[in-house]
């Protein structure tokens, strides 16, 4: 079974503007969790989605946001990039999402750089 | 106050030493505890979970868990070069499916 995948692994972009990143869970999982990863805070929750519905929502202003396709892919969308938002963005599926026990398998990020 | 408390390092040990790896936490709705490990450049792997107190092992690895005193423990005994990387600690409540990490503690396996 192929992994979840992320694209674009890097991506380098000036204060002001807005960034889209992509997620591909593993096959059959429905629940996508996007995270914010930096040395100083460690992984951050930014939101859960959960069959094309957002499910859960972590403390970032609204310039971060969300949304997960028909086919459980789901996108993250950053606007008005600053520069704290320099970052490894990770991305995790699950099965369900909904129980505490199942499993999150991680992507291996799309490092964002802001200048 | 962060909700989980970990001591980023950076750890260094020699090739078979125990390591202990901690971790604090202030919420004790936490029912469900993790680790992973991450290797530079990639995501974080799952390592091990538990939902209870007191001792897990598989293999070289053993989480321990004292939810009175809000800690988590990770032991790794027989280091391995391989084992370098950087190990997160992770928690949930019972109710909902977002986890909280703590900031992560690199450790250095030196042959």
């Amino acid at each position: 079974k192929a992994g979840v995948t992320q694209t674009p692994r890097y991506l380098i972009k000036t204060r002001g503007q807005q960034v889209t990143l992509s997620c591909s869970p593993i096959s059959g999982h429905r629940s996508v969790s996007w995270y914010q990863q930096t040395p100083g805070q460690g992984l951050q929750f930014l939101f859960e989605y959960f069959s094309e519905t957002q499910r859960n929502k972590g403390n970032f202003p609204g310039r971060f946001s969300g949304r997960q396709f028909s086919n459980s892919r789901s996108e993250m969308n950053v606007s008005t990039l600053e520069l704290g938002d320099s970052a490894l963005y990770l991305c995790a599926s699950s099965s369900n999402g909904g129980q505490f026990t199942d499993t999150q398998y991680f992507g291996p990020g799309t490092r964002l750089t802001v200048l | 106050q962060k909700e989980v408390e970990q001591d980023p390092g950076p750890l260094s040990v020699p090739e078979g030493a125990i390591v202990s790896l901690n971790c604090t936490y202030s919420n004790s709705a936490f029912q469900y505890f993790m680790w992973y490990r991450q290797y530079s450049r990639k995501g974080p792997e799952l390592l091990m979970y538990t939902y209870s107190s007191g001792n897990k092992e598989d293999g070289r690895f053993t989480a321990q868990v004292d939810k009175s005193s809000k800690y988590i423990s990770l032991f790794i005994r027989d280091s391995q070069p391989s084992d370098s990387a950087t190990y997160l600690c992770a928690m949930s409540t019972n109710t909902g499916n977002q986890f909280y990490f703590g900031t992560g503690t690199s450790l250095t396996v030196i042959p």
